[in-house]
């Protein structure tokens, strides 16, 4: 089944502690993006790869770190999370940035 | 710097009660208009995308309309079933190097029976 898929689903954590979410996704697309999701900001774009080792800020990645390694997978990574990083995180990917994207099922990251 | 503003916020609909929802943007270089569908809980699940002026798409009981300035997602007769918040996104490339994708902040739509 074609899917883009996210580890961990829920995550509560606390200030400081370095965290990684990751996403994968099996379609072969060259395209990534990584977006948060908050009440009356609506989804908001962090970082986005259009193909391995290439990657690009969004509207918010203060605070966020991206790698493409490999083409299937994009991981997150907050080095020091803080509380205003409390947020619904969805992973989408698609052949080109000029497709449509396929979203993964969503982290929600509390950081307390 | 990218806008897209959509409205209205919310809507509540009869069933079989037409309307119409609104993306206005504002994007140097738009290359392709996006809407998408979103339940609660989940992730957004890909609509429709437009390319230019004038461009129009259909499914089932949606129609997605583009002009130089705004889209319209058009919602005939709609049932329960399409409840849901409806997104709109807008992309923006620069010498086929990057790709950045900005988001409105979405229509809540309640059809009820």
């Amino acid at each position: 089944e074609a899917q883009v898929t996210q580890n961990p689903r829920y995550l509560i954590t606390v200030t400081g502690k370095k965290l990684t979410v990751t996403c994968s996704q099996n379609m072969n697309h060259e395209y990534m993006s990584w977006y948060r999701q908050d009440p009356g900001l609506g989804l908001r774009q962090i970082y986005y790869s259009m193909n391995v080792e290439v990657t690009d800020k969004g509207d918010v990645p203060e605070g966020y770190k991206v790698s493409r390694k490999e083409k299937r997978n994009f991981p997150l990574i907050l080095e020091s999370p803080s509380p205003n990083q409390t947020s619904l995180y969805f992973c989408a990917s698609s052949f080109s940035g000029y497709n449509e994207q396929f979203f993964g099922p969503g982290t929600r990251l509390t950081v307390l | 710097e990218d806008q897209v503003t959509q409205s209205p916020e919310a809507l509540r609909l009869q069933e079989g009660e037409s309307s119409s929802l609104n993306c206005s943007y504002t994007v140097s270089g738009l290359r392709g208009l996006f809407w998408y569908r979103q339940d609660p809980g989940k992730g957004p699940e890909f609509l429709f995308t437009l390319y230019s002026a004038g461009e129009e798409k259909e499914k089932e009981r949606l129609k997605a309309t583009l002009t130089k300035k705004e889209s319209f997602l058009h919602i005939t007769a709609p049932k329960p079933e399409d409840s849901a918040t409806y997104l709109c996104a807008v992309g923006r490339g620069s010498g086929g190097s990057n790709y950045k994708l900005t988001f409105g902040k979405g229509t809540l739509l309640t059809v009820n029976p």
